[in-house]
């Protein structure tokens, strides 16, 4: 089946600085993909839906200057969370889409886990 | 708004089955799914349902749907080491992978 491949997997940084996620397609082309974002024991939370070649459409609540979200090539989608906080800390994990007969298929990153100290 | 609640860990003695329970608020949810993740790797897709149906097998996977209770269970049977993951459950009312909304995810570890 078709790979996404998301890095890195984990990353601690101090505060106030940025940390830049990439999740990239390996063996197809994706027009679309979805960042999610998720709390400790909490549900899995759509953040934002990148879209190549145009601005990326971000769900309520979620604030588009700190989460910064480019997809620039078919295959590659990076989040940036700028000037990190300890609350930014979470797991995120994007996934992108493809098609085949039976119709859209989602297929997820391993997962970044960020830790601002 | 949309909820999809599940416990949190669940452990199994290798061999029984094992059962993972979801429940979900929206009532015109249409499709339902369970994904499966393994330490460091993405979520996979394991199976989904369809809300008209009440059932689905999948050689060891038994997935079954109460669309009355919204209540969404998913069986392991023969639970094997490998079978150890976090299971999410999924509801979304159209087949957009916008607009799937996940559980929390439950771990499932297997006792020898």
């Amino acid at each position: 089946g078709a790979v996404v491949s998301q890095h890195p997997s984990r990353v601690i940084c101090k505060s106030g600085t940025s940390v830049k996620i990439e999740c990239r397609s390996l063996d197809f082309q994706a027009t679309t993909m979805f960042w999610y974002r998720q709390f400790p024991k909490k549900s899995l939370m759509l953040m934002a839906t990148s879209n190549e070649g145009s601005k990326a459409t971000y769900e309520q609540g979620v604030e588009k200057d700190k989460f910064l979200i480019n997809h620039a090539s078919l295959t590659l989608s990076t989040l940036t969370v700028t000037s990190a906080h300890p609350e930014d800390s979470s797991f995120y994990i994007c996934s992108a889409r493809d098609w085949d007969p039976m119709g859209e298929k989602l297929f997820f990153g391993s997962g970044t886990q960020l830790s601002v100290l | 708004g949309e909820d999809v609640e599940q416990s949190l860990f669940l452990s199994v003695r290798e061999g029984d089955s094992s059962v993972i329970n979801c429940t979900y608020t929206d009532s015109s949810s249409t499709y339902l799914y369970w994904y499966k993740q393994e330490p460091g790797a993405g979520l996979q897709l394991l199976t989904y349902i369809f809300s008209n149906m009440d059932m689905k097998q999948d050689q060891r996977l038994t997935v079954l749907l109460n669309k009355k209770d919204k209540h969404l269970s998913l069986r392991i049977a023969d639970t094997q080491t490998g079978d150890s993951a976090i299971y999410f459950c999924a509801e979304s009312m159209s087949s957009s992978a916008s607009k799937i909304i996940f559980g929390s995810g439950t771990r499932l570890s297997i006792r020898p």
